[in-house]
């Protein structure tokens, strides 16, 4: 089974602090993704990655970056963290080839700034 | 453009009715077309998906979903709901994004709640 795992559960942080997010997955996808989710509003795909030290925005990338130095691995930094950031996180990862955009999802980090 | 409508954002059901959550999909070309469901605090889990052929497709815990091109939608269905089945849902296309890189558009959620 594929398994994409993400450092936390639940974080609280300060606002103007630098924030890490990480996701790991073991499937050797080439694909990796982070969403935010808030409710009402679904999922809204901040980057993606399709390779190593490649990345491209998404729908909402302002306030955010992201880094992949390895293929299992994709960090979603938060440089200053502020409060309209609060929210879910959720990590995917999918194969370049097949099954046709099927996503595998972490279990997401509920983070709160304060 | 792209886009994923689930028009109901809440709706309460009692335990062994039947189920119906609506999804209108927006794409030029050939959708691929997914559910996905996320229990209070989880992250998302795939129910079912259609690519092509058989337009009625069946998922796991006794859902499907019927594939209607004239009317765009990609509906999930249930014929008789546990109260297991309380969580959100969400409907998703999946495009293309240059080359061999592809993205999901999701729905906004309907968020499934059942009565005893």
């Amino acid at each position: 089974d594929v398994k994409v795992t993400q450092s936390s559960r639940y974080l609280v942080k300060r606002t103007g602090e630098k924030v890490f997010l990480e996701c790991v997955q073991d499937m050797d996808h080439e694909n990796m993704f982070w969403y935010r989710q808030d409710p009402g509003l679904g999922l809204r795909l901040i980057y993606f990655s399709y390779d190593v030290k490649m990345k491209e925005k998404g729908d909402i990338p302002e306030g955010y970056s992201v880094s992949r130095e390895k293929k299992e691995r994709f960090s979603l930094i938060l440089e200053s963290a502020s409060t309209n950031q609060t929210s879910m996180y959720l990590c995917a990862s999918n194969p370049l080839e097949g099954p046709y955009y099927e996503q595998y999802f972490g279990p997401g980090t509920r983070l709160t700034v304060t | 453009a792209q886009s994923v409508t689930q028009p109901d954002i809440h709706i309460t059901v009692s335990e062994g009715a039947s189920l119906e959550l609506r999804c209108n999909y927006s794409y030029g070309a050939t959708p691929y077309l997914f559910w996905y469901v996320q229990s209070p605090g989880q992250g998302l889990q795939l129910l079912l998906k259609y690519f092509s052929g058989d337009t009625l497709v069946q998922g796991i815990k006794g859902f499907e979903a019927e594939f209607k091109r004239s009317q765009s939608s990609f509906n999930l269905r249930k014929p008789s709901v546990h109260w297991s089945d309380a969580a959100e849902y969400f409907c998703a296309v999946g495009v293309d994004y240059g080359g061999a890189t592809n993205k999901l558009i999701f729905g906004t959620g309907t968020l499934l709640a059942v009565q005893p």
